[in-house]
């Protein structure tokens, strides 16, 4: 099984509510990603998860706060968002690989996030 | 920095026809990946190549890794409409990070 699941599919929010955006794994996998992606452009990282610490925040503004209860879930906790943070949210999860690794990401089917 | 450089960036073609998409860089990469993705959903792993000159089929898609392990090519023989979606390459550039390349846009008209 290579599912990654994600809710909720889509997210309308205004500039003062508080969402959260889910994510879960059942493969094993020990790192988990945050991507934040515009129409027609590759998806950015956000964040990763190794082994429920968080190893690398792309300078990520502090209203997007990302948590990792245990090794199968990951959250990203919203608050006070702006309009240009609309975009498609995914998350991904791999196996463990160090540098110079084999590394393949399996994503989940994101949500689309609306800001107003 | 690391780049990978994908071409073209959109191709519209019709059905049957055959297609490459190309990714480039100027770095060694340890294994390249090829996804798929579909409008408002995620992407979808097609393959990873690992060993220089490696070449994968996934029915009609071959993929080719260069023997410098620099570049990789996806090759489409007798496109359908149902291949039609946003082509990425994505590699690993240190532990757990991962850079994508520029997109692939394809189209395929019925």
């Amino acid at each position: 099984d290579t599912e990654v699941t994600q809710t909720p599919k889509h997210l309308v929010m205004g500039m003062t509510n508080k969402k959260s955006l889910k994510c879960e794994q059942h493969m094993g996998h020990r790192a988990m990603y945050w991507y934040k992606q515009k129409a027609k452009k590759p998806p950015e990282l956000m964040f990763v998860y190794s082994y429920e610490k968080l190893s690398i925040n792309e300078s990520v503004p502090s209203r997007f706060s990302p948590e990792c209860p245990n090794s199968s879930l990951l959250n990203l906790h919203l608050h006070a968002l702006q309009p240009e943070d609309s975009a498609l949210y995914l998350c991904a999860s791999s196996r463990y690989f160090g540098s110079g690794g084999r590394g393949e990401q399996y994503f989940g089917p994101g949500t689309r996030l609306t800001v107003t | 920095t690391q780049l990978l450089e994908q071409s073209p960036q959109f191709l519209s073609i019709q059905e049957g026809e055959n297609l490459t998409v190309y990714c480039n860089s100027s770095s060694v990469f340890s294994s390249l990946q090829w996804y798929r993705q579909e409008p408002g959903e995620g992407p979808v792993l097609l393959v990873t190549v690992v060993t220089g000159g490696e070449v994968k089929k996934l029915k009609r898609l071959t993929f080719q890794f260069g023997d410098a392990r620099k570049d990789s090519s996806l090759h489409i023989t007798a496109a359908q409409p149902g291949d039609t979606g946003l082509y990425l390459c994505a590699g690993p550039t240190g532990t757990y990070k991962y850079i994508f390349g520029t997109g692939t846009r394809l189209k395929v008209l019925a």
